[in-house]
C-alpha cells in the first residue's frame, strides 16, 4: 500500500514565522503535490513537482515555496506565515505510467493555525 | 479553465436510503474522473476511478457513472449506512499534471 506521511497533524505558529511542512512518500512516485483545503473552496493546488529538484506553480503559489531534494520528500515552506494561511494542508503523490489510470494518494493532512 | 461543481453541498438521509451525488465539469477533455471520500480532519481516499473511455465503475455498494459529452458524473450509494457519513469529492484529471477537485458534498446518514 502507498503511504504518504506528513510531519505534523496540527501546528500552531505566530505571524511572521517561517514554517516548514514535510511530506514523505514510500512508493517511488515521480509526482508530488501540495494543496490547501478551505471550507467551501475545495482543494487548491499550491505547488507540484514531477521530478527531483523540479517544481511548478499551482493555482495559489503566492506566499509559499517548495523544495524537492530527494524523490521521496517534498517540503512546503511558508516564508513568513500570515493569518490567511491558516488552513488544512494536504500532500499527495502519484505515478504517471498511464494518465487514464493515474490517481493521487493523500497524506493525513496538517491543520495549521497562524496566530 | 476546467471547473468542477458538486451538488448538493450537503445532504442528510435516513439509514437504508439509496442516494445520488452529482458532479459536473466544464471541459470534456479529461483523462479520468475520480470520486474520493474524506472523513473529518483526514486526508482523501480514492473510491472509484473512471477512465475517459469508460462509462461506469462499481465497488460494492458504490456505482459511479461518467458522461463526458454532457460533462457529468454521478455517484450512487445503495442502502446507505451511518459509516458512509463523510465528504465526497469529485475530481477530474486534465491534460497536464493537474487534478481539479470539486468542493465536495457533505453526507450525513442518520441511524
Amino acid at each position: 500500500d502507498v503511504k504518504v506521511t506528513q510531519s505534523s497533524r496540527y501546528l500552531v505558529k505566530r505571524t511572521g514565522e517561517k514554517v516548514f511542512l514535510e511530506c514523505v512518500q514510500d512508493m517511488d512516485h515521480e509526482n508530488m503535490f501540495w494543496y490547501r483545503q478551505d471550507p467551501g473552496l475545495g482543494l487548491r493546488l499550491i505547488y507540484f513537482s514531477y521530478d527531483v529538484k523540479m517544481k511548478e506553480k499551482g493555482d495559489i503559489p503566492e506566499g509559499y515555496s517548495v523544495s524537492r531534494e530527494k524523490k521521496e520528500r517534498f517540503s512546503l515552506i511558508l516564508e513568513s506565515a500570515s493569518t490567511n494561511q491558516t488552513s488544512m494542508y494536504l500532500c499527495a503523490s502519484s505515478q504517471t505510467r498511464d494518465r487514464g489510470r493515474e490517481t493521487q494518494y493523500f497524506g493525513p493532512g496538517t491543520r495549521l493555525l497562524v496566530l | 479553465k476546467q471547473e468542477v461543481t458538486q451538488i448538493p453541498a450537503a445532504l442528510s438521509v435516513p439509514e437504508g436510503e439509496n442516494l445520488v451525488l452529482n458532479c459536473s465539469f466544464t471541459d470534456s477533455a479529461i483523462y479520468n474522473l475520480q470520486w474520493f471520500r474524506q472523513d473529518p480532519g483526514k486526508g482523501l481516499t480514492s473510491l472509484l476511478l473512471i477512465q475517459s473511455s469508460q462509462r461506469e465503475q462499481t465497488s460494492g455498494r458504490l456505482n459511479a457513472s461518467l458522461d463526458k459529452s454532457s460533462g457529468r458524473s454521478t455517484l450512487y450509494i445503495a442502502a446507505s449506512q451511518p459509516g458512509d457519513s463523510a465528504t465526497y469529492l469529485c475530481a477530474v484529471k486534465d491534460g497536464g499534471f493537474k487534478t481539479i477537485f470539486g468542493a465536495g458534498t457533505r453526507l450525513f446518514v442518520k441511524a
